[in-house]
């Protein structure tokens, strides 16, 4: 079975410019989860889906950030205007059920110089 | 929200030496996960382990929901095992998962 995979590994844009991470959970995961961790410190939740709705967003840092899972699948994280701060890594996980294990991607590591 | 402390945030040892991690909670949880981050930053699942006490190789976990902490020992250490290491909490009413700030470890030769 594959595990969740995230494209790319790494992107290093300017600020100012879009960035549109993606994630490709594990087949057959309802939910889909979305975290960061910026400058060295924990690593937060953003977002989750089920299926393709999404159920909780309060982790969403502004108005800059669009999350989407069109058809219940993949799912995509846009930053539009990227700002310096956003530098970090973004990480993806799934879970079959809404309280089971997450399995987490390698992470897209963001540098937005 | 929940409030999760791990110690000690930096640790430094030796090849062959073994150590003890601690992750502290401030409320009842229905899941707790311990990940490895390894230099190339990705997560690795170590366990999931909402209560009890689970084994793999040299990596074993115990935690204790009654007394809100978990520990992740790692014995006979190898310089593989250098990262930082988190720990996660999922809430009794949420679906995300809350984070530690994580503890580094460095194993040298």
């Amino acid at each position: 079975e594959a595990g969740v995979t995230q494209f790319p590994s790494h992107s290093v844009i300017e600020k100012g410019q879009t960035v549109t991470l993606r994630c490709d959970p594990i087949s057959g995961h309802d939910n889909l989860y979305w975290y960061r961790r910026v400058m060295g410190k924990e690593i937060k939740f953003l977002l989750h889906f089920v299926k393709e709705s999404k159920q909780d967003e309060s982790g969403m840092p502004n108005n800059r950030f669009l999350a989407e899972r069109t058809g219940g699948t993949y799912s995509t994280l846009k930053v539009q205007p990227a700002e310096l701060e956003d530098s970090g890594v973004y990480f993806c996980a799934s879970s079959r059920g809404l309280q089971e294990t997450q399995y987490f991607g390698p992470g897209t590591r963001l540098l937005v110089l | 929200g929940i409030q999760v402390e791990q110690s000690p945030p930096d640790l430094i040892l030796q090849e062959g030496a073994n150590s003890t991690l601690r992750c502290n909670f401030s409320d009842s949880v229905n899941n707790l996960q311990w990940f490895h981050q390894n230099p190339w930053g990705q997560l690795i699942n170590l366990f999931y382990i909402p209560s009890g006490t689970k084994q793999n190789g040299r990596l074993s976990a115990t935690t204790v929901a009654t007394e809100r902490y978990s520990l992740l020992y790692i014995s006979s250490s190898q310089t593989t095992d250098s990262g930082v290491y988190f720990c996660a909490v999922l809430e009794t009413s949420g679906s995300r998962l809350t984070f530690g700030e994580g503890t580094q470890l460095t194993v040298n030769p």
